[in-house]
């Protein structure tokens, strides 16, 4: 069980352009969505966190308006780059968690913005 | 701020040698869990201690949640080229969101 999709594994958009990631649970409902954020050499940084139908929690320094979470339904999640920047080239990660609490990550989608 | 400290950061040693990696909090966490990451992949889960003083194995890796549940390790027996990659140790406390160690990147030379 708890299996996490997520897409695309690779992107590169240019400066300017928007890029969505999308990130599905399979075959558990995810109440709730984290999305970070991974650097190279470093450890994962939480950007936001999402309830279904709600709108989502952004921490410290993560600009709501650049970053568009989306959480519709408890399958899938949405988080929308906007107007992307080269200091936007990082790994994204999702992890959906569902009701039984565990923590489950996706394969993560890696933005090169040029 | 980072709640969970981590070390070492970077731990390069030969094929058949032993190592421990540090996770150390001044906080109390409900649970702890274990990661290895592979470049370009999400992390994924080792293990989760939930007790204090709890021990788990895991063939050759053994992790350890400290008594008071503010600290844990991981302990690798006899290190195989396959086990180099990321190692992240989280920290959880209910539902809430993780906390994540800076990770520990080991390299296991042959």
């Amino acid at each position: 069980g708890a299996v996490v999709s997520q897409h695309p594994s690779r992107v590169i958009c240019k400066s300017g352009t928007s890029v969505k990631i999308e990130c599905r649970s399979l075959d558990f409902q995810a109440t709730t969505m984290f999305w970070y954020r991974q650097f190279p050499k470093q450890s994962l940084m939480l950007m936001a966190t999402s309830n279904e139908g709600s709108k989502a929690t952004y921490e410290q320094g993560v600009e709501k308006d650049k970053f568009l979470i989306n959480h519709a339904s408890l399958t899938l999640s949405t988080l929308t780059v906007t107007s992307a920047h080269p200091e936007d080239s990082s790994f994204y990660i999702c992890s959906p968690q569902g009701d039984r609490g565990s923590y489950t990550f996706g394969s993560g989608t890696r933005l090169t913005v040029v | 701020t980072q709640l969970l400290e981590q070390s070492p950061q970077f731990l390069s040693i030969q094929e058949g040698e032993n190592l421990t990696v540090y996770c150390n909090s001044s906080s109390v966490f409900s649970s702890l869990q274990w990661y290895r990451q592979e470049p370009g992949e999400g992390p994924v889960l080792l293990v989760t201690v939930v007790t204090g003083g709890e021990v788990k194995k895991l063939k050759r890796l053994t992790f350890q949640f400290g008594d008071a549940r503010k600290d844990s390790s991981l302990h690798i027996t006899a290190a195989q080229t396959g086990d180099t990659g990321l190692y992240l140790c989280a920290g959880g406390r209910g539902a809430q969101k993780l906390v994540f160690g800076q990770g520990t990147r080991l390299t296991i030379n042959p």
